[in-house]
């Protein structure tokens, strides 16, 4: 079945401490990968996706095919990384589609 | 740009009513797509639109329906509420199908008694 798994639903860190939030996915395919966070009283938001290569917010995210993994890594992270993180393929679509399946969800908590 | 807006912000319904929600996207977005949020099942896909079409559809009951108009805001009904429908609706536009980032809407919680 195709599936998002984010094993993990808290993590809870100290201030500079590196933080690894975990994505495993099954699709047939080549899904696009993205990960959205949503910050307290704030909207979902996009945080990266795969295709891009960018580090936002001094996060990064390692595609490994083989292992089917997305998973989104920052070495040092800081109090205001505090929120929660979904992992969200994109599964191909013939005819195209921006349907996103979200993972559950991960809390993070960010102690100072 | 304004955001996306979701109306009404809160509803309160009770078993076997409809309701319908509303969301504007970006101006210049074409694309919708709707999204329910509970703590349960966490974020489920409900449909997208583009150019007033239906592009996709999630697997919801037939209760659950949308539409889109020429001005590319977008309407999602629900006929014959259950206790089970309440959640935090949420609505995502994109420009173009493809292109671009999706953006969000702050949502619509809807509670049925």
């Amino acid at each position: 079945a195709q599936r998002v798994t984010q094993p993990e639903k808290l993590l809870s860190v100290f201030k500079g401490a590196p933080v690894e939030l975990k994505c495993n996915y099954s699709y047939s395919g080549s899904p696009e990968l993205f990960w959205y966070v949503q910050y307290s009283r704030q909207r979902l938001q996009l945080l990266l996706r795969h295709i891009s290569r960018e580090s936002i917010k001094g996060f990064t995210a390692d595609l490994n095919k083989g292992e089917t993994s997305f998973h989104l890594k920052k070495p040092f992270a800081q109090e205001e990384d505090s929120a929660m993180y979904y992992c969200a393929p994109q599964p191909p679509v013939q005819g195209g589609s921006e349907k996103l399946v979200f993972g559950k969800g991960m809390k993070l908590t960010v102690n100072p | 740009k304004a955001g996306v807006t979701q109306t009404p912000r809160y509803l309160i319904k009770t078993r076997g009513q409809q309701v319908t929600l509303s969301c504007s996207p970006i101006s210049g977005h074409r694309s919708v797509s709707w999204y329910q949020q509970t703590p349960g099942q966490g974020l489920q896909f409900l449909f997208e639109y583009f150019s007033e079409t239906q592009r996709n559809k999630g697997n919801f009951p037939g209760r659950f329906s949308g539409r889109q108009f020429s001005n590319s805001r977008s309407e999602m009904n629900v006929s014959t509420l259950e206790l089970g429908d309440s959640a935090l609706y949420l609505c995502a536009s994109v420009a173009l199908p493809g292109t671009d980032t999706q953006y969000f809407g702050p949502g619509t919680r809807l509670t049925v008694l």
